[in-house]
């Protein structure tokens, strides 16, 4: 049984410039989320989809934008990266929006230079 | 708005001893209450919550963890530490009337010394 798992592994942007990340869920799982992590710091919310649409959204701009497409796989995009853009970036896979467990995939190391 | 706090950056153990990692939350509604653990380089790895029923949760690997609605508390626990227990640790809670967003906290480095 195939757990969550994310594309790429590693990711090096400059400034300015616009990534897709991608995460397909454990199989059976029909909802997404997303989350940054900070160097040192613990996971934060960014957004949520479920059928195919984003059903709750973090403290993030609107730089930070996502996808669930009808197989349930989900991509994030960030806009206009910036430094602080630089993080491991967690998809994590539940069924349903109810009292679900989470389970996260490797993760994506994004740096922004 | 929900928070948890981990007020320990750091816990050092001794193999075979007993292990105690602290974690206190603050919801509005009822708490949905979680640990997780990341190893270096890895995602997080999901090792038991706390939905309703029994104060006293079993999980993964021996851990267990103790509910405490009056003290807003959600410690983690083990019996005999190993030294493979190393690891980042992670507490998390939800808000059932909040959505189904994860709050973590700041992370809790264990380190078991043989």
């Amino acid at each position: 049984d195939a757990g969550v798992t994310q594309s790429p592994t590693h990711l090096i942007k400059t400034r300015g410039q616009q990534v897709t990340l991608r995460c397909s869920p454990k199989s059976g799982h029909d909802t997404v989320s997303w989350y940054q992590q900070a160097l040192g710091q613990g996971p934060q919310f960014i957004f949520q989809y479920y059928e195919e649409e984003e059903r709750q959204r973090g403290n993030f701009p609107d730089r930070f934008s996502g996808h669930q497409f009808p197989n349930y796989s989900s991509e994030l995009n960030v806009n206009a990266l910036l430094l602080g853009d630089s993080a491991l970036y967690l998809c994590a896979s539940s069924l349903g929006t109810s009292s679900g467990t989470q389970y996260f995939g490797p993760g994506t190391r994004l740096t922004v230079l | 708005a929900q928070s948890v706090a981990q007020p320990e950056d750091q816990v050092n153990v001794a193999e075979g001893n007993p292990l105690t990692v602290k974690c206190t939350y603050s919801v509005s509604g009822n708490p949905y209450l979680f640990w997780y653990v990341q190893y270096p380089n890895r995602g997080l790895q999901f090792l038991l919550k706390y939905i309703t029923g029994d104060n006293l949760v079993k999980g993964s690997y021996g851990f267990e963890a103790e509910f405490n609605k009056s003290q807003t508390s959600f410690h983690l626990k083990k019996p005999s530490a190993l030294v493979s227990d190393s690891a980042l640790y992670f507490c998390a809670v939800r808000d059932i009337n909040a959505g189904n967003m994860l709050t973590f906290g700041g992370g809790t480095r264990l380190m078991v010394k043989p």
